[in-house]
């Protein structure tokens, strides 16, 4: 167990839906990236939440979006669901060391 | 985009045997890390390796590193049954972009 919650665990949507997915950060940790896992494939990097400001963002479009909150927990939403979106989404916590702690993730299906 | 390639996409051996897996990476790094997740479930970081070291050991892992020609190996010895899962390489390219490649998928059979 590595102290990092996501939820839901998993989530059924249809396209053009909005979701909204959470993560609780491992005490002590000020660093919340979030990441989205096709099957079959490994993680690929949406964006990085330090002290509530993004610090740094992959190869996703702006419908990707997120927040951190003053006792670090982050939220991802995802607006104007597409059928590809549907993925493992995991959210991964670190301190001053980038060891990434990661989530269980939330599946995600669009049908 | 991906920055680390897994070799061999899929490694099947028996309880008992080493196994051998190699990360190529494109870019220059600050760190390079070992995960290891168990079908469709959360990460487990196995070992980071600095850009300045070339190897390092913890319990049955072995890793090392090549930066002249951007590689890392994680070498797995007598491996058990337990350790079946997949395995991925991720470059830390400026401390707030991690890379993954797209994992060797490691089977050991009992």
């Amino acid at each position: 167990e590595t102290g990092v919650t996501q939820s839901p665990t998993h989530l059924i949507k249809t396209r053009g839906q909005q979701v909204t997915l959470r993560c609780s950060s491992q005490s002590g940790h000020n660093t919340v990236s979030w990441y989205q896992q096709a099957l079959g494939q490994g993680p690929q990097f949406i964006f990085q939440y330090y002290r509530e400001e993004e610090n740094g963002r992959g190869n996703f479009p702006p419908r990707f979006s997120g927040l951190q909150f003053p006792n670090y927990s982050s939220e991802l939403n995802v607006n104007a669901l597409e059928l590809d979106d549907s993925a493992l989404y995991l959210c991964a916590s670190s301190g001053q060391i980038n060891e990434q702690f990661f989530g269980p993730g939330t599946r995600l299906t669009v049908l | 985009s991906q920055q680390g390639e897994e070799d061999p996409q899929a490694l099947s051996i028996q309880e008992g045997e080493n196994a051998t897996m190699n990360c190529s990476y494109k870019t220059s790094i600050n760190n390079l890390q070992w995960y290891r997740q168990n079908s469709g479930r959360g990460l487990v970081h196995l070992i980071l390796i600095r850009s300045n070291e070339r190897e390092k050991h913890s319990g049955r892992l072995r890793v090392t590193l090549d930066t002249s020609k951007k590689s890392s190996s994680l070498l797995i010895t007598a491996s058990r049954a337990a350790d079946t899962a997949s395995y991925f390489c991720a470059t830390d390219l400026n401390n707030n972009d991690m890379r993954f490649g797209a994992g060797t998928r490691l089977t050991v059979k009992p």
